[in-house]
This record gives C-alpha cells, structure tokens and sequence, in this order.
C-alpha cells in the first residue's frame, strides 16, 4: 500500500460548515506532520503541523489532530469559507528521515 | 530574502530535447528536493538531496537526474526529453529542528510541455 493516503479524493461542504481530510502514514520514523494548501496555478504553501509531542494544534480556524497509536492525522476546518476553496496535501516520511512524500490531495469545495 | 527561486518558469521542448532546470534556495537549508505534479496525481518526488554532497531516488525518478551543486543550488536534467515528463516541476528546500522535519518551502514552479 502507499506510504501516505489521504481521503476524500474530493469534499464539498456548505459555506460555514466543517470540513475534515485525514491522512493515513506507514513509516514509523515519522515526528512531524503538515498539511499543505494549494491555490489554483500557486506553490503549496503549508498551513497548519504538528511534531509527534503533540496531540492536537490549532490556529484560529484550522486544526490538526494526531493519533499516533492509529498513525493518522486530520485537518478541521471550521466556519468555511470561499477562500478556503483549494487542494489540501499531507505529507510523511518513507523509509528515511528526510525522503518527503505527499498524499495525492483532496480537492475543497466550498458551496455558496 | 527570496526564499527558493526556480528557473525557467516556463519551458517547451521537443522529445529527445535536453535540459535543466534550476533551483536555489537562500535560507542555508540542508535538504532540497524536486518534486512534479501532474493534473490529479499530487506531487511527486522525483529526487532529493538531505544535505550538500548527497542526493537520493524519489518514487518517479527515471528519466532525470540531479547535481547539489553546493549547499544553495539543486538542479534537475532531463537528459532526452520525452512527452511523459510534460508537467509542473517544483523544487523545494527543508531543514531539520532537532530531530524533528519542518516545512517545504516551495518554489514557484516550472512549467514543462515536451511536444
């Protein structure tokens, strides 16, 4: 199976909803956790982690939860918003300390 | 402070073509990496480098090859360039906290078509 997965494929929620993507890891090395965002024609950008010490982290409306025991992470967004329309990438670790992978990404939508 | 800068920003080849892409990051980070991202596939790793003097296979890594030229600059070379490799390039750069991995910092991105 694949070292990082990430479902949904595809969410749409309702302007002021939540919305949650979880990632699946493998590689039991992994300490860190981040979750990317990508605009349309734009770099990802990271928007929210969390390092293995942790359990939960949150900046305003985002948050990223960890299960370690589990090996999953998810990303909450609360009160959406139209600008929170965008792909959402995880990404991990495989086999090595430094060998970063991304899972394939969830598409946003959110519905007016 | 640029951060990581990528060049070209766009490119068209012919198949069987050469070239190189280039990568320079100016936030003395260890690791750099190239990744492409094709529509509906995420990115992909295609090499990296943990340090100066080292570099790695990715998942996607025939048909390239990389030099960390120094600590500032990774580049990738499509040596003959095949319709496949159509895609958007990314070069990024990490460095480590501790033991603890920290954010990609991204480039802006190649835009590769091979005709």
């Amino acid at each position: 199976g694949e070292n990082v997965e990430q479902h949904p494929s595809t969410l749409s929620v309702q302007e002021g909803d939540s919305a949650v993507i979880k990632c699946t890891y493998s590689d039991s090395a992994s300490n860190y956790f981040p979750w990317y965002k990508q605009e349309l024609g734009k770099r990802p950008q990271l928007i929210i982690d969390i390092r293995s010490n942790v359990g939960e982290k949150k900046d305003q409306r985002i948050a990223v939860t960890l299960n370690k025991t589990a090996k999953h992470f998810s990303l909450h967004i609360t009160e959406t918003q139209p600008e929170d329309s965008a792909v959402y990438f995880c990404a991990g670790l495989e086999g090595g300390d430094d060998k970063i992978i991304f899972g394939k990404g969830t598409r946003l939508h959110i519905l007016p | 402070n640029a951060g990581v800068t990528q060049t070209p920003k766009f490119q068209v080849l012919k198949t069987g073509q050469s070239m190189t892409l280039q990568c320079a990051q100016d936030m003395n980070h260890n690791s750099m990496y190239w990744y492409r991202q094709d529509p509906g596939m995420g990115l992909r790793l295609i090499y990296y480098s943990a340090s100066e003097g080292t570099t790695d296979k990715g998942e996607v890594p025939n048909g390239y090859n990389v030099s960390r030229l120094n600590k500032r600059e990774f580049s990738l070379r499509l040596e003959s360039a095949a319709p496949s490799q159509t895609s958007v390039y990314f070069c990024a750069s990490s460095t480590r906290q501790g033991v603890y991995n920290s954010p990609l910092h991204f480039g802006n991105g190649t835009r590769l078509t091979v005709t």
